[in-house]
């Protein structure tokens, strides 16, 4: 079964600064892996899809990076804002069906 | 284009009702998923329907079940309702293997449990 892992649980930061958030699964031989953003009692709001055959997307000041080998995902989120506050999670898919989801990272991005 | 809806947006029920939950999918998508995220977890793959037959299901009991209809809403049911059964359920729509099956998710059901 998939088991997806991701680092760190949560995260403080002062406005401006540049970060980094991890994901890792155990199962390489993926479809595709999705990053999606949710705030608080709220639904997920997709941020980027990587399928299995690329190695990176970028959207504005978001950038997700996918090593299948590695069975290892990040979302750069450059320039961070107090509007980029809220729970990041990653998902990832074998088959094209069923996603498998972390935990997720809670971000809080300080004035 | 209009996104995924799901109605009811809150609802109370007593241990061992039924609920029934319900998601519009996004125009153009054919395939429902359905999961459920209790607090401070990520969400948990319930089942997918994809042109109205069950396309993959997780580990949930029979007492959860649905259905997709032809303009592909989606019902979830859910009997003998459990105090563990009080989570947040979403929705998602997608286009079966297209754009990378990207899933568009709703607002979600709150679900609580007494």
């Amino acid at each position: 079964k998939q088991e997806v892992t991701q680092i760190p649980a949560a995260l403080s930061v002062p406005e401006g600064e540049n970060l980094v958030l991890n994901c890792s699964f155990t199962d390489s031989a993926i479809y595709n892996l999705q990053w999606f953003r949710q705030d608080p009692g709220k639904g997920l709001t997709s941020l980027l899809l990587i399928q299995s055959s690329q190695r990176e997307q970028t959207s504005g000041r978001l950038n997700a990076s996918l090593d299948k080998s590695s069975g290892r995902s990040t979302l750069y989120i450059a320039a961070s804002q107090p509007g980029d506050s809220a729970t990041y999670l990653c998902a990832v898919s074998n088959t094209g069906n069923q996603f498998y989801f972390g935990t997720g990272t809670s971000l809080t991005v300080i004035p | 284009e209009t996104g995924v809806t799901q109605s009811p947006t809150h609802l109370i029920k007593t241990r061992g009702q039924q609920v029934t939950l319900r998601c519009s999918s996004q125009s153009g998508h054919n395939t429902v998923s359905w999961y459920q995220q209790a607090l401070g977890q990520g969400p948990q793959f319930i089942f997918q329907y994809y042109r109205e037959e069950e396309n993959g299901r997780g580990n949930f009991p029979p007492r959860f079940s649905g259905l997709q209809f032809p303009n592909y809403s989606s019902e979830l049911n859910v009997n003998a309702l459990e105090l563990d059964d009080s989570a947040l359920y979403l929705c998602a729509s997608s286009l079966a293997f297209g754009q990378g099956n990207e899933q568009y998710f709703g607002p979600g059901t709150r679900l609580t449990v007494t």
